[in-house]
């Protein structure tokens, strides 16, 4: 099924840790981003990615590192996790100034 | 720094009447506005997207208009019912570089339909 795919959806751990996301998106979408949701913040950009080996910054990307070897794949890493990245990430694809389409997210704690 | 400002407080709105949630913006200039509908525990979901160049944008019972003077964006629901309550994100987006460059979201409003 087409769809955009995220994993795991919820996620407990440590402090210091590395912790690694996962999105898989089958439309080919060019457009591939990461969103953080907090209450009292919305969403908020993390990184983001035009093409395959082609990714950037965006509002909030302390802390993380993405990759995208694969136009389908972009996983994000928090290299050691902190408290204040407990939220929920959601991963988006989209074309060129087009609709984007979300995951259902991963909810992730950080003890 | 940019700004985008959702009612934050929730709207309650009887069923069958028209719900009007704004969306306005300060140091944007956005080249194309979206709205987004968002469940508990799910991700965004994609509903409208105005051009800079347009006016107003109809699908079905919704309506969204686009006054890039006001700086301001009114997304309408006719006919409201019960299953349209959800939190609605407005976001903005803008050509940069050649290429998107994410979109910049509001905080969303709770919007409630009651029976």
């Amino acid at each position: 099924d087409a769809g955009i795919t995220q994993s795991p959806r919820y996620k407990i751990t440590e402090t210091g840790r590395q912790v690694t996301l996962m999105c898989h998106q089958t439309w080919s979408h060019s457009y591939m981003f990461w969103y953080r949701q907090d209450l009292g913040h919305g969403l908020r950009l993390i990184y983001y990615s035009a093409a395959a080996d082609i990714t950037d910054k965006g509002e909030v990307p302390d802390g993380y590192v993405v990759s995208r070897s694969k136009t389908e794949n972009f996983p994000l890493t928090l290299e050691s996790a902190t408290r204040s990245q407990t939220s929920v990430y959601f991963c988006a694809s989209s074309g060129t100034y087009t609709e984007a389409f979300f995951g259902q997210g991963t909810r992730l704690t950080v003890v | 720094s940019q700004k985008i400002e959702q009612n934050s407080e929730a709207l309650n709105i009887q069923e069958g009447k028209t719900a009007t949630l704004t969306c306005n913006y300060t140091n944007y200039s956005p080249a194309y506005l979206q709205w987004y509908r968002q469940d508990p525990g799910r991700g965004p979901v994609f509903l409208l997207l105005i051009r800079e160049n347009e006016k107003e944008k109809r699908k079905e019972r919704l309506k969204v208009t686009f006054d890039t003077t006001l700086k301001q964006s009114l997304f309408h629901i006719t006919a409201s019912q019960p299953a349209d309550s959800a939190t609605y994100l407005c976001a903005l987006g803008s050509y940069s570089g050649g290429g998107a460059d994410g979109l910049t979201f509001g905080k969303g409003t709770h919007l409630i339909i009651q029976p």
